[in-house]
């Protein structure tokens, strides 16, 4: 139990479907990351939201899109996904106060598209 | 941030000490070698970092040679649980980078 929560831990849903990933963190970090982590490939980052506010987006798709109504949650929309979408979506958190930066991670949610 | 290389997988006796290997050689003064791992279709787990001293805790220690071109990471005495893909990352810590660049990381199976 690493302190970071997240909802579903499975999904499956087809190309046309609207769907929402949640992650809550009780740690009281301040910043907070979407990661996907294909089949056979390396953790890829996502976002960074910082204090609330989106601080680094990776060159991803708008068919993704993250929201992050306050420091504890962050949900990832998904809408008009493709199979190669397929993933282990992972949330993590850390304290963003300049220094070490240990991120903590949630367990992921395994997405599959059809 | 430095590029570290591992290799790709490793093999380890139960009770044994497990050596994981990394190396960096373009690391820069201000970059620290971190070390995390994933258990299979688990999120990452942090483990241990450093600067230039070797550092211990509760589940490793980390050993950076003095030229900081490479590091170790020992597991004491690995258990079956600590089968994992292990992953050494290295990145300057500011608040204006926060994101964790991950490769492919070495594959540790603990034999029983």
């Amino acid at each position: 139990e690493t302190g970071v929560t997240q909802t579903p831990r499975h999904l499956v849903m087809g190309m046309t479907n609207k769907k929402s990933l949640k992650c809550e963190q009780h740690l009281g970090h301040n910043a907070m990351y979407w990661y996907k982590q294909s089949a056979k490939k390396p953790l890829e980052l996502m976002f960074v939201y910082s204090l609330e506010e989106r601080v680094e987006n990776n060159s991803v798709p708008s068919r993704f899109s993250p929201e992050c109504p306050n420091s504890s949650h962050l949900f990832l929309h998904l809408h008009t996904l493709q199979p190669e979408d397929s993933a282990l979506y992972l949330c993590a958190s850390s304290q963003d106060s300049g220094s070490y930066n240990e991120q903590f991670f949630g367990p992921g949610t395994r997405l599959t598209v059809l | 941030d430095a590029k570290t290389t591992q290799p790709t997988s490793m093999d380890c006796a139960e009770g044994r000490a497990a050596n994981l290997p990394c190396n960096h050689s373009t690391i820069s003064g201000n970059e620290y070698v971190y070390w995390y791992r994933q258990i299979h279709s688990q999120g990452p787990q942090y483990i241990i970092h450093g600067l230039k001293n070797n550092e211990t805790n509760e589940m490793a220690s980390l050993i950076i040679t003095e030229d900081r071109k490479s590091s170790t990471l020992i597991l004491p005495h690995a258990t079956l649980r600590d089968t994992a893909v292990y992953y050494c990352i290295v990145r300057v810590v500011d608040t204006g980078r926060r994101a964790l660049t991950f490769g492919s990381g070495t594959r540790l199976q603990v034999q029983p």
